[in-house]
């Protein structure tokens, strides 16, 4: 069965960058289709979609966020790496990464981490 | 501030049937297939429908999809205690300065 989960830092200091990193099984991310994305969660707050990147190393990122995501993926280790630059406490956040694919013109993400609680301050 | 715009509540008693609306524009479900979650209290988002109208495997069929122009639309029939949750419609934009969004959310409340 598809798993994923989320590890890096719980705290971070703002101007700071966050590392998070997907470690899954159940898939390959070698697989047409197929992909991995990361949504974040502030608090009391609604899902926002941070990034993606598919089986064949395209990636979207959320314009709003601009230059500060990168997201690349690890395929011999199954691993999708998310850094997020210049941390701020406004990106205080549950950080979940999710199997996505894409048969459908909206990309699915069909199983989800348990998420990562994520707080930025000094 | 998503560009999907969802009531922030709805309820409805054990057995009632609840609707909650999604609604966007030409660019994201006009134009692109709707996704609905379920987020339990201090859980992950699960997927109950996906590509407007389709319910994974194990989704109970009280939960049904529909789309129409620039709304979607989530129906839970016989609604249930375990329904309890929040939930989020989801759509892909076709504006490139947007691309993914989700719902503002509906807290739906069993009476």
């Amino acid at each position: 069965q598809i798993t994923l989960k989320e590890s890096g830092p719980t705290l971070v200091k703002p101007t700071q960058t966050l590392t998070l990193t997907c470690t899954f099984s159940g898939f390959s991310l070698s697989t047409s289709g197929v992909g991995v994305g990361w949504i974040r969660q502030p608090p009391g707050k609604a899902l926002e979609w941070l990034a993606l990147i598919y089986w064949n190393d395209d990636k979207r990122y959320s314009p709003s966020l601009g230059s500060r995501l990168t997201i690349t993926k690890d395929t011999s280790k199954d691993q999708v790496v998310l850094t997020m630059t210049n941390m701020d406490p406004a990106d205080t956040a549950t950080y979940y990464c999710a199997h996505l694919y894409s048969t459908s013109s909206t990309p699915i993400f069909d199983y989800w981490g348990q998420g990562t609680l994520v707080t930025v301050s000094s | 501030q998503s560009v999907l715009t969802q009531p922030p509540s709805a309820s409805g008693t054990p057995g009632q049937r609840v609707t909650i609306s999604c609604s966007g524009s030409n660019t994201n479900i006009g134009s692109n297939t709707v996704h609905w979650y379920q987020q339990l209290p201090g859980t992950a988002p699960k997927l109950v429908i996906h590509s407007n109208n389709q319910r994974p495997s194990g989704v109970p069929d009280r939960f049904s999809g529909s789309k129409s122009g620039t709304s979607a639309s989530l129906a839970i029939s016989g609604l249930q205690s375990e329904d309890e949750a929040n939930y989020y419609c989801a759509a892909w934009d076709d504006r490139l300065d947007v691309y993914y969004v989700f719902g503002t959310g509906t807290k739906v409340t069993v009476l």
